[in-house]
């Protein structure tokens, strides 16, 4: 099992819609969470960061963290073309201060 | 703010020829991360240093990688001699360790190196 699962996709969906994209993790003791947007040819941007169970916004952006079923998600409202890129789920360990990425989705938004 | 500083942004070598990869974080940032990343996969940390200790070198193939962080700030990485299956991007990241401990990294464009 890996230490960080993603489902490679592609995962497409309509422009305007919403995206969803999931993330299971294995190390239950983990505490930060976060999500990574990276177009091709350049290197992961942070697009967002989640500590406590529930959801969090920022703007089209909510990431939905549930540590009891250790899993994690990311939802884009309103899906632009130029969301069209490979999402990083990436998890901190319970110890120490290492970040575990998983292999990453690839979202296509069609216009 | 600037961001994290990384060159040669690209590089192609022979196979058994060395080669060696340069960051510069973002200001302040104490904590500086070198991740291996082969595409369709995600990045694969390398080796993490505080300052300039080494906290994290447990997947650093140490027979043929070195990195060095001498001054606490700029990092160099080493690769000698290259194989062909070290072509991949290198990337460069930095946190803060004002963060509270949540290790929010911030990456650099990287070096995508090709070992011919």
């Amino acid at each position: 099992q890996k230490e960080v699962e993603q489902n490679s996709g592609p995962l497409s969906v309509p422009e305007g819609a919403i995206a969803s994209l999931n993330c299971t993790y294995s190390d239950r003791g983990s505490q930060s969470f976060f999500w990574y947007r990276q177009y091709s040819g350049k290197s992961p941007e942070l697009i967002m960061s989640i500590y406590s169970n529930g959801d969090k916004e920022d703007g089209r952006f909510t990431a939905q963290l549930n540590k009891a079923s250790q899993y994690v998600s990311l939802l884009i409202r309103d899906s632009q073309p130029s969301d069209s890129a490979t999402y990083l789920c990436a998890v901190k360990r319970e110890y120490g201060n290492k970040l575990v990425f998983g292999a990453g989705t690839i979202l296509r938004v069609k216009s | 703010e600037a961001g994290v500083a990384q060159s040669p942004r690209y590089k192609i070598i022979e196979k058994r020829q060395s080669v060696a990869f340069w960051c510069n974080p973002i200001s302040g940032h104490a904590t500086l991360y070198w991740y291996q990343q082969i595409l369709g996969q995600g990045p694969k940390l390398l080796i993490q240093f505080q300052n300039n200790g080494v906290v994290d070198d447990s997947q650093l193939p140490k027979d043929r990688f070195s990195a060095e962080r001498l001054k606490g700030v700029d990092s160099t990485l080493k690769i000698q001699p290259a194989k062909l299956e070290d072509s991949a991007v290198y990337l460069c990241a930095s946190s803060s360790i004002r963060d509270r401990g949540h290790n929010e990294q911030f990456f650099g464009p990287g070096t995508r190196l090709t070992v011919l």
